[in-house]
C-alpha cells in the first residue's frame, strides 16, 4: 500500500521557474527522503530529511517536513529542462522495519 | 565505484514460466531491497536482504522469493508468471539499514505474455 499522497500528480511549467511538490504520509516516520527517476528508469536519492529536521537544503533543492501535518514538500528552483523527471518522496515508517514506503510520484515536465 | 548492476534489463516471458531476476549491488553494501513498479501499484516493496537473510518482506504471493549470497549479490525469482507480473524490478543497496539512502539500479523490464 502507498503511504504517500503526492500533490500534484502533474506540473508542467517553463524554465526557469520554481517546482514545489508536496507529499503527505500517514504514519510516524524516522526519515523522508525525496528520489527522481527518469522515464523508466531507476531512482536517484536527492535526499533525507529526519523526522527531528524542518527544513533541509541541497544545491537547488529545498525539503521541508512537517511532522504535525504529515506532510513534506519539495521545492526545486530556477528549474532545468534537465529536471523533467518523476519525483517521489518515500518514507522511512517507525513500525515497518527495514523498507522505505514511497509515494506515487509527481511527474515533473520543465519546458525550454 | 560501480553502481548497483541488475540483469537482464529486458526480458519476455510467458503465462506460467519462471524468471530469475539478478543484482549486485555497491562495493561494501550489505543490504539489498527488492522493488516492483507498475503504472497501477507504483512502487511496491517486495523484500530486504542483509547478510545473507531476508530481513523484512512486503505483501507479496509466496511466488516471489529472493535470496543474498556471501558476497551480497541477490536474486529474486518468480514462479508461474502471471501476466499482472508483467513490471518493472528494481533492486536498491545500502551500506546498513535499508530505511537510509538508497542506491538503485536500471531496474530489469519483464514482460509477461
Amino acid at each position: 500500500s502507498q503511504q504517500g499522497e503526492e500533490d500534484p500528480q502533474a506540473l508542467s511549467i517553463q524554465e526557469g521557474e520554481n517546482a514545489t511538490m508536496n507529499c503527505s504520509y500517514k504514519t510516524s516516520i524516522n526519515n523522508l527522503q525525496w528520489y527522481r527517476q527518469n522515464s523508466g528508469r531507476g531512482l536517484v536519492h536527492l535526499i533525507l530529511i529526519r523526522s527531528n529536521e524542518r527544513e533541509k537544503h541541497s544545491g537547488r533543492l529545498r525539503v521541508t517536513l512537517d511532522t504535525s501535518k504529515k506532510s513534506s514538500s519539495l521545492l526545486i528552483t530556477a528549474s532545468r529542462a534537465a529536471d523533467t523527471a518523476s519525483y517521489f518522496c518515500a518514507t522511512a515508517e517507525e513500525t515497518s522495519g527495514s523498507r522505505l514506503t514511497f509515494g506515487e510520484g509527481t511527474q515533473l515536465t520543465v519546458n525550454p | 565505484k560501480a553502481g548497483v548492476t541488475q540483469t537482464p534489463r529486458y526480458l519476455i516471458k510467458t503465462r506460467g514460466q519462471q524468471v530469475t531476476l539478478s543484482c549486485s549491488p555497491i562495493s561494501g553494501h550489505r543490504s539489498v531491497s527488492w522493488y516492483q513498479q507498475t503504472p497501477g501499484q507504483g512502487l511496491q516493496f517486495l523484500f530486504e536482504y542483509f547478510s545473507e537473510t531476508q530481513r523484512n518482506k512486503g505483501n507479496f504471493p509466496g511466488r516471489f522469493s529472493g535470496r543474498q549470497f556471501s558476497n551480497s549479490r541477490s536474486e529474486m525469482n518468480v514462479s508461474t508468471l502471471e501476466l499482472g507480473d508483467s513490471a518493472l524490478y528494481l533492486c536498491a543497496s545500502s551500506l546498513e539499514r535499508a530505511t537510509g539512502e538508497l542506491f538503485f539500479g536500471e531496474g530489469s523490464r519483464l514482460t509477461v505474455l
